[in-house]
């Protein structure tokens, strides 16, 4: 069974730091890995989809990075501001079962001004 | 109207009452999904309906009843449910592939804040 975690659980940082957010998976039979941002009682939106060919996706300050092998997945934040402030969760999809995203619990990210 | 929509946003029912969550995506997408997302825990998908057909169903108990009756639109019925059952329920769609090569994301609605009583 895949199981999806993600460290820390919460992050608070001063408007300008570049950071880092973790996520690690148990298998590494992944179809891709996504991170998606939620801000405070709202739905998901989509940031950056890896595919499992694939060892990096950039957006903007955004750069995500994939180790298959390893179970691992960083999002790299640049520059950080007071609008990134939302929670951030990684998802996989596992091969195996049709379309199913399993996700992490999260990481809850503030930048203070 | 763009992107996935989903009403009401917000419900209290008491648990002898039914309900219906209602959700339309607007991108032509051949698959709808619905998760529970619970306080502490990680989004649980419920429902995955891929070009109609149900293709999964995580063991979600009975008192959720999901109906697709097109690519657009997804209803979550809901009868004699649990205070535990209050969540935000999430709705999703995606256009998946039949040769899985490359997949897109899941695009996600603004989500139904239910309370049970």
């Amino acid at each position: 069974k895949q199981e999806v975690t993600q460290i820390p659980a919460a992050l608070s940082v001063p408007e300008g730091e570049n950071l880092v957010l973790n996520c690690s998976f148990t298998d590494s039979a992944i179809y891709n890995l996504q991170w998606f941002r939620q801000d405070p009682g709202k739905g998901l939106t989509s940031l950056l989809l890896i595919q499992s060919s694939q060892r990096e996706q950039t957006s903007g300050r955004l750069n995500a990075s994939l180790d298959k092998s390893s179970g691992r997945s960083t999002l790299y934040i640049a520059a950080s501001q007071p609008g990134d402030s939302a929670t951030y969760l990684c998802a996989v999809e596992s091969g195996g079962s049709n379309y199913k995203l399993t996700f992490g619990k999260g990481t809850l990210l503030t930048v203070n001004p | 109207e763009t992107g996935v929509t989903q009403t009401p946003r917000h419900l209290v029912m008491g648990m002898t009452n039914k309900k219906s969550l209602k959700c339309e995506q607007h991108l032509g997408h051949n698959a709808m999904y619905w998760y529970k997302q619970s306080a502490k825990k990680p989004l649980e998908l419920m429902f995955v309906y891929s070009l109609e057909e149900r293709v999964e169903n995580n063991s979600v108990p009975s008192r959720f009843s999901p109906e697709c009756p097109n690519s657009s639109h997804l209803f979550l019925h809901l009868h004699t449910l649990q205070p535990e059952d209050s969540a935000l329920y999430l709705c999703a769609s995606s256009q998946v592939s039949m040769d899985r090569v490359a997949r897109e994301t899941q695009y996600f609605g603004p989500g139904t804040r239910l309370l049970v009583l």
